[in-house]
C-alpha cells in the first residue's frame, strides 16, 4: 500500500489565520481525498482533490474556506482559511489506488484553533 | 443519504476474550472496509471485503461480507491490550462512489 505523510502533524493557530496542510504519497495515485474528523466523531469527506483541475467539494464545504491544490499525482495541499475554534479537528489525507478498491489514510494533522 | 450503523459506541472486554462488532445498513454496499484508529494516528486498513459471503482473515481478525450486502462483521479473537482503539466500518455502494463511514466502536481491553 502507498505510504502517506502529512505536514504539519499538529498545530495550534489563532482565530482568523490560515493553515496549509501538505500530503505527500510515495507513489502515483489516481484519487486523493481530504477528510475532517471532529473530536470523538467519525470521518467526514471534505473534497476530492483532482489532479490538474478544481477539487470536488462535498455538501457543506466550499472552496473559499478549504482551498485545495493537487499539482501532480503524489502531492496535495488543503488550506483551512480564516480559522475559528469550530475548525479544531483532525484533517486526514487519503488515497485510493486504481488497482484496488480501498482507501489508505495518512497520519492526520491535529489542528487546534484558539 | 446512506448510513452505516455501528453499536454499541463502546465495548469493554477482558484480555483473552473474543469480541464481535457489527456494521449494518439499510442499503446495499458492494465493498466493505474495516479500519482501526489508535490515539494520535490515522485510520489503518485492517480488512477489505469485495464479495457477498466473503470471509477474510488477517491474523486474529476475521471479517465477513454479509449475504444480503447490507451488513458486515469483524471478529477479534484472543484480544490483547494493543487491540485498544476505535474500529470503523466503511462501505461503498458502487464504482466511483465515495466511502460511507460508521461512527466507530471504541474498544477497551482490560489486562
Amino acid at each position: 500500500s502507498a505510504v502517506i505523510s502529512q505536514k504539519p502533524s499538529r498545530d495550534i493557530c489563532q482565530r482568523g489565520t490560515s493553515l496549509t496542510i501538505q500530503c505527500q504519497v510515495d507513489s502515483q495515485v489516481t484519487m486523493m481525498f481530504w477528510y475532517r474528523q471532529q473530536p470523538g466523531q467519525s470521518l467526514t469527506l471534505i473534497a476530492t482533490a483532482n489532479q490538474g483541475s478544481e477539487a470536488t467539494y462535498e455538501s457543506g464545504f466550499v472552496i473559499d474556506k478549504f482551498p485545495i491544490s493537487r499539482p501532480n499525482l503524489t502531492f496535495s495541499t488543503l488550506t483551512v482559511s480564516n480559522m475559528s475554534p469550530e475548525d479544531s479537528s483532525i484533517y486526514l489525507c487519503s488515497v485510493e489506488e486504481s488497482s484496488a478498491d480501498t482507501q489508505y489514510f495518512g497520519p492526520g494533522t491535529r489542528l487546534t484553533v484558539l | 443519504g446512506q448510513q452505516l450503523n455501528q453499536s454499541p459506541q463502546s465495548m469493554f472486554i477482558q484480555e483473552g476474550e473474543d469480541v464481535s462488532m457489527n456494521c449494518t445498513s439499510s442499503s446495499i454496499f458492494n465493498t466493505w472496509l474495516w479500519y482501526k484508529q489508535e490515539p494520535g494516528e490515522g485510520p489503518v486498513l485492517l480488512i477489505a471485503l469485495y464479495k457477498a459471503g466473503e470471509l477474510t482473515s488477517n491474523g486474529r481478525l476475521t471479517a465477513q461480507f454479509g449475504i444480503t450486502r447490507k451488513d458486515s462483521f469483524l471478529n477479534i479473537s484472543a484480544s490483547i491490550p494493543s487491540d485498544v482503539g476505535i474500529y470503523f466500518c466503511a462501505g461503498r455502494s458502487g464504482a466511483n462512489s465515495k466511502l460511507t463511514f460508521g461512527k466507530g466502536i471504541t474498544l477497551s481491553v482490560r489486562p
